[in-house]
């Protein structure tokens, strides 16, 4: 693989249940990010992790969480998915600083 | 509170110059960065902007005013592959990345 990865690419989920989106990326960079896009509105910083184990809050975290046990993975749970977490999902890696963020090809995610 | 504006849609002809505007308003600065975006794809990198000036790279030239707190990307020589959206985001003093909502770029043959 080269650049980042997620899967899957989209989803129908009900309401209630759990729900891993996975990310990985192969260029070793320390950062990574997950957003939401939703329509009219910019991209939403869920949660990030500046280096392998550590992770913070972004700017909409609730209902969500992560992990970050090596550098390479970066996976998101929704523990109890809600209608209001409809969205496109995009994993990001950096090499950390000002540097450029490289994004996945996105999650669809629909929760009925 | 932290704010990006930008328009949220502009048209332009295909082989014209089309400028598209982004202000700022942030809790620190780390430098400003464009993206091109298109429909049902990923954000993609086009440029970074840390000091004040013109910064070009091929048909894409990115400006910069840290005291207006103002950039504007510029496309030249548009073509129909340019139909996009295009973000523009700043990096504040966490070097976390605010982003504004987007300017979707419709080109007319």
């Amino acid at each position: 693989i080269a650049g980042i990865t997620q899967a899957p690419t989209s989803q129908i989920l009900a309401a209630g249940r759990r729900m891993t989106l996975r990310c990985t990326q192969d260029m070793r960079h320390n950062a990574m990010y997950w957003y939401r896009q939703d329509l009219g509105l910019g991209l939403r910083l869920i949660h990030y992790s500046n280096t392998a184990g550590t992770t913070g809050k972004g700017e909409v975290p609730d209902g969500y969480s992560v992990s970050r046990a090596n550098t390479d993975d970066f996976p998101l749970t929704l523990a109890s998915a809600v209608p209001s977490q409809t969205s496109v999902y995009f994993c990001a890696s950096s090499d950390g600083g000002a540097g450029e963020q490289f994004f996945g090809p996105g999650t669809r995610l629909t929760v009925l | 509170g932290q704010n990006i504006d930008q328009p949220t849609e502009m048209t332009a002809t295909e082989g014209a110059i089309v400028q598209i505007n982004c202000t700022y308003q942030t809790s620190g600065f780390n430098g400003l960065f464009w993206y091109q975006q298109h429909a049902g794809e990923a954000p993609t990198f086009l440029s970074y902007n840390v000091l004040d000036g013109l910064e070009e790279k091929g048909r894409f030239s990115s400006f910069l005013s840290r005291s207006k707190g103002y950039s504007y990307l510029l496309l030249k020589e548009l073509q129909m592959k340019d139909s996009a959206s295009y973000l523009c985001a700043v990096m504040d003093s966490n070097y976390q990345l605010i982003w504004g909502a987007g300017t979707k770029l419709i080109i007319k043959p």
